[in-house]
């Protein structure tokens, strides 16, 4: 297993356009994460599931925004009629549930995708 | 939620100084994090510490956990270029949301 994959890496997008980015989470973690982050700050909290279930959803998260797990597998995140600022990283993250020793009370994230709206 | 204050925002050092940044709260931590991001990277899992007084190392750095749990520190010994990146805190709200600090952007100049 290679990690936590997210894509794209980048992606550039006009204001008003509808944008989806992937996550594939580490295949033994069935916890998946978003976090998004803007300049000069840490990640914030958008949305968690545990297998295909959506168990939380921050109150950053629009009616413009949507995640989905089907499976309990990979994940999506789609914006629609994005906005300036919606221009930030979206990161991805998965982890053993819950946060315990395991998993050393913390999270893997990927790369992240890179969301610039013009 | 608490907020957790992290400091200094920025640090510039020569390669082979040492340098301490900080993680401060108001309440007590249940558990606290530290990452290290780098550029157009995601965070990467430095360390966890839980209880209080509690000191972990890891190569170069050394992590302290205060006694009262509501503050931390991370030391780097005769930093190296490759120690630049951002360095985050994190909290554990509950068993599946950490709550992270603005960040230490840390550059190790060669």
């Amino acid at each position: 297993d290679t990690g936590v994959s997210q894509n794209p890496r980048h992606k550039i997008t006009k204001r008003g356009q509808n944008v989806t980015f992937r996550c594939d989470p580490i295949s033994e973690h069935n916890r998946l994460y978003w976090y998004r982050q803007t300049l000069g700050q840490g990640p914030e909290f958008l949305t968690y599931f545990q297998n295909e279930a959506q168990l939380e959803k921050s109150r950053l998260l629009s009616d413009r925004f949507s995640a989905e797990r089907p499976k309990g597998s990979f994940s999506t995140l789609e914006i629609q009629r994005t906005e300036q600022g919606d221009s930030a990283m979206y990161l991805c993250a998965s982890s053993f549930p819950p946060l315990t020793r395991r998993a050393g009370y913390g999270y893997t994230f990927g790369s992240g995708t890179r969301l610039t709206v013009v | 939620t608490q907020l957790l204050e992290q400091s200094p925002q920025f640090l510039s050092i020569q390669e082979g100084e040492n340098l301490t940044v900080y993680c401060n709260s108001s309440s007590v931590f249940s558990s606290l994090q530290w990452y290290r991001q780098e550029p157009g990277e995601g965070p990467v899992l430095l360390v966890t510490v839980v209880t209080g007084g509690e000191v972990k190392k890891l190569k170069r750095l050394t992590f302290q956990f205060g006694d009262a749990r509501k503050d931390s520190s991370l030391h780097i010994t005769a930093a190296q270029p490759g120690d630049t990146g951002l360095y985050l805190c994190a909290e554990r709200l509950n068993d599946y949301k950490l709550s992270f600090g603005a960040g230490t952007t840390v550059t190790v100049r060669a």
